[in-house]
This record gives structure tokens, C-alpha cells and sequence, in this order.
């Protein structure tokens, strides 16, 4: 089973500034990573997936990158709705993996 | 419009059954892998179970295996998850999602059914 381990568990940022989420995967999976958004009581929302391709809809402030088993979301200005925990998943081997989560907070 | 509709989940005591319905409009259902993901109350996403669009494959996770079966019908549109020998650790919201092809990301998802196990 290929484990995400996402960092750091809690982030604190104030309105307008950056982001920088990071998604660590315990082997390769090449490009075959997705971020989402959850906010309390809703369904997650899909961002990025292919590691660095936005979903229909998402905005160009969040943006991602890397490869094998690196990965970043950053999130460039943070604006009040995108408070909310984010996760990470690789779509590339069953069983299909979540990250544990990032939560980023108003600071 | 995509739109994913779950129900079923309710109370249900330790060893008891439960079965799950995802309601699936607004897209070809018959083309599309499907998926459950559950969430235990405040923690995170795990994956459950996966068929493909002609349910020739199916996936579950290990921690569901031998209890819980996924199955389809792609004339009525809808996916559905039977859950056997449940556990209070299966308490969680259970959601559908569509999941285009393989190395896909789940792309759209319904807003999901709460399960409690207890007695």
C-alpha cells in the first residue's frame, strides 16, 4: 500500500497571502496525484489532478506540481472560502490512498 | 448537470446489514467507473470499494473485504454498496464518485450517507 503522508497537519495563514501544502507519497506514482478541497459539511471538491492540471472550474490561484513523490499545492492568495482542509490521493495503485489532510486556518 | 444521490445509511447495530444506493444523472453512468469513499466523523478519507463501468472489476479495500459487496445497474443508473458484519469502525459518511478511467482522480462526488454502528 503506498502511504501519503501529507504536511503540516494545520496551517495558519492570513487572507491574501500564500499557501505552500506538501503531499509526500512512500513510492512512486509518477503523475497520478489529485488534490481536494473539503469544507465542513460539504463533500470534497476536486482541484488538481495529473499533479498539476486544474478541474473545471478551479480557480488560477491554486496551482500544483511535482512528480514520483513530491507534490505541492500552493495556493497563491488566499481568499476567505478557501479556508478548508485539503487532501491529497494517488490514483496510480489499489488500494487508492488519501493523505491524512492539511487544514489551513485564518491566522 | 452531474448529479450523485446517496441513501440508506441510518442506525444499525454491530453484526447487522446495511445496504447503500448512490442515484447517478446527468452523465453516461454505463461509461464511468464508480466508487465509494467513506469519512469516520472528524477524520479523513478512505477509500472503499471501486467497479468499473462494466463491472468486470472490482477493487475493495482491506478493511472491507469479505463483508461488504459493490454492484451496479447500469439500466437504472445506480450503484450500490451492500455492508455485512458491521462494525462500530464503519461508522462514517459513505459517498459515491465517479472516477473517469484508471490513474483518474474521482472527479465528481455525491454529498453522502451517514452510517452509525452501535448498539
Amino acid at each position: 500500500e503506498i502511504v501519503m503522508t501529507q504536511s503540516p497537519a494545520t496551517l495558519s495563514v492570513s487572507p491574501g497571502e500564500r499557501a505552500t501544502l506538501s503531499c509526500r507519497a512512500s513510492q512512486s506514482v509518477s503523475s497520478s496525484l489529485a488534490w481536494y478541497q473539503q469544507k465542513p459539511g460539504q463533500a470534497p471538491r476536486l482541484l488538481i489532478y495529473g499533479a498539476s492540471t486544474r478541474a473545471t472550474g478551479i480557480p488560477a490561484r491554486f496551482s500544483g506540481s511535482g512528480s514520483g513523490t513530491e507534490f505541492t499545492l500552493t495556493i497563491s492568495s488566499l481568499q476567505s472560502e478557501d479556508f478548508a482542509v485539503y487532501y491529497c490521493q494517488q490514483c496510480n495503485n489499489w488500494p487508492l490512498t488519501f493523505g491524512g489532510g492539511t487544514k489551513v486556518e485564518i491566522k | 448537470e452531474v448529479q450523485l444521490v446517496e441513501s440508506g445509511g441510518g442506525l444499525v447495530k454491530p453484526g447487522g446489514s446495511l445496504r447503500l444506493s448512490c442515484a447517478a444523472s446527468g452523465f453516461t453512468f454505463s461509461s464511468y467507473s464508480m466508487n465509494w469513499v467513506r469519512q469516520a466523523p472528524g477524520k479523513g478519507l478512505e477509500w472503499v470499494s471501486s467497479i468499473s463501468d462494466n463491472s468486470h472489476y472490482i477493487y475493495y479495500a482491506d478493511s472491507v473485504k469479505g463483508r461488504f459487496t459493490v454492484s451496479r445497474d447500469n439500466g437504472k443508473n445506480s450503484l450500490y454498496l451492500q455492508m455485512n458484519s458491521l462494525r462500530a469502525e464503519d461508522t462514517a459518511v459513505y459517498y459515491c464518485a465517479t472516477k473517469p478511467g484508471s490513474n483518474s482522480p474521482f472527479d465528481y462526488w455525491g454529498q453522502g450517507t451517514l452510517v452509525t454502528v452501535s448498539s
